[in-house]
Order: structure tokens, then sequence, then C-alpha cells
């Protein structure tokens, strides 16, 4: 059964640091995988998606992330924060390899938030 | 811009009483998911339509809650009768699929910006 586990419930950085958003994955099929932003009072907004091509995978808003089979991991990056960046994060997997049913499992986010 | 709209934000309500909340999907997309999002559990997968058709409900309390798609424009989840702990902010989403091709693969879900329910 697939499952993402995100580490850190919350993470706090300084504007123009280092952004680094760690997620897990496990799954028994080759994985496609997400990284979602959620802002306050809104639905989520795809960042990025890896399905199966580069395992470096450039997103919106500076945005990108690293598959590592090895590792099992789909860390999301961004060199230099910005104070807009403050939301929620979501890594997530499909459900389900191929057919008709392509739905995700979400980890349970991190809050991000960037200091002046 | 296109966006997935999700009536009404937000609703109070007494325990027993029923819940309707409705979706209004991307105009073209064929594929409706529910989730529902709290604290404890995070986001879950509650159902998921694709061409009108329920796929998967298998998140879903079957005693109290039910989804449908009366039309391609709307998706409703009710719930009767509404208890505390379905509490919860309720978000549905729409994307493109196909039966080989699952719509979070080629395009990416469209959320709305959620229905938060407070049963008290």
């Amino acid at each position: 059964a697939q499952s993402v586990t995100q580490l850190g419930s919350h993470v706090s950085v300084s504007e123009g640091a280092l952004v680094l958003l760690r997620c897990n994955y496990s799954s028994s099929v080759p994985p496609y995988l997400f990284w979602y932003v959620q802002y306050p009072n809104q639905g989520l907004q795809l960042l990025l998606k890896y399905t199966s091509a580069a395992t470096l995978v450039k997103g919106i808003n500076g945005f990108e992330a690293e598959f590592k089979k090895s590792e099992t991991s789909f860390h999301l990056t961004k060199p230099s924060a910005h104070m807009s960046d403050a939301a929620e994060y979501f890594c997530a997997v499909s459900r389900h390899y191929g057919g008709s049913q392509g739905n995700l499992i979400f980890g349970k986010g991190t809050k991000l938030s960037v200091k002046p | 811009d296109a966006r997935v709209t999700q009536t009404p934000r937000h609703k109070v309500t007494e325990m027993g009483q029923e819940v309707t909340m409705r979706c209004q999907p991307i105009l073209g997309h064929n594929t409706v998911f529910w989730y529902r999002q709290t604290m404890m559990q995070g986001l879950e997968l509650l159902a998921y339509f694709r061409n009108r058709a329920p796929l998967d409900d298998s998140g879903m309390p079957k005693d109290r809650f039910s989804a449908e798609m009366p039309d391609a424009t709307l998706a409703t989840l009710k719930i009767q009768p509404s208890e505390p702990r379905d509490s919860a902010v309720y978000f549905c989403a729409s994307g493109l699929g196909t039966d080989t091709v699952p719509s979070s693969y080629n395009s990416p879900l469209h959320f709305g910006n959620g229905t938060r329910l407070t049963v008290t």
C-alpha cells in the first residue's frame, strides 16, 4: 500500500534562507509523487509532480524536488525563501498505478513559516 | 481563470441536522474528488467520480454520508444526520482523466476553497 511521511509538522526559516521540506514515501509499485501548497482558507494547488521522467522536477514559484529511489524520498527545496512562501505544504503519492484510479494519498502536511 | 466552486464556504449546524455541500467542477473536467481535512487525520479521500459514475467511496461512512453527481456541473456531499465528529473542512477537486490515464497524472487536480463545517 502507498503512503507518505512528512518529517516535521512545522518548519521555520528566515527570508532568503534555504527551504527544505522532507517527504518519504512507501509504494509497492513505481510511484507518482506530488507536492501541493495550501494558503490559508484556500484549497490545494499543485507545485510540481514526478511521473517517472526526470528525477529532478522543477515546479512553480522556484520550488523543485528530487526523486531518490534509493532513499525513497521526494524532498522539496527552494534556494531562497520569500515571505509569500509561508503556507502549508503537502506531499502526496498516487494511490494506484495505472487503470482508472488515480486518487492521491496525502501526507499530514508541513507548515512553513518565513521570518523577516 | 477557471476554478472549482464550493458552497457554502462555512456551515454551522446542530447535531442531527442534514448538511448538503455543493461543488461545481471546472467545465470539461470529468473526474471529481471529495476530501475531508482535519487536524488529526489530515486529508482523507471520501469519494470520487469519473464521468458522473462513483468509482470509489470506500472512505465515506456509508450510514450517514452520501455523494452524488446529478449532472456534470454539480457534485453534492450530504451528511444525515450530522455529528460533532464530522466537523472538518471538506474539499472538492476536479480533473481530467481516462480509464488508462488517471486524472492526477497528466493534469493537476484543481481544488475548491472548501466548506468549513462545524457541528455543535
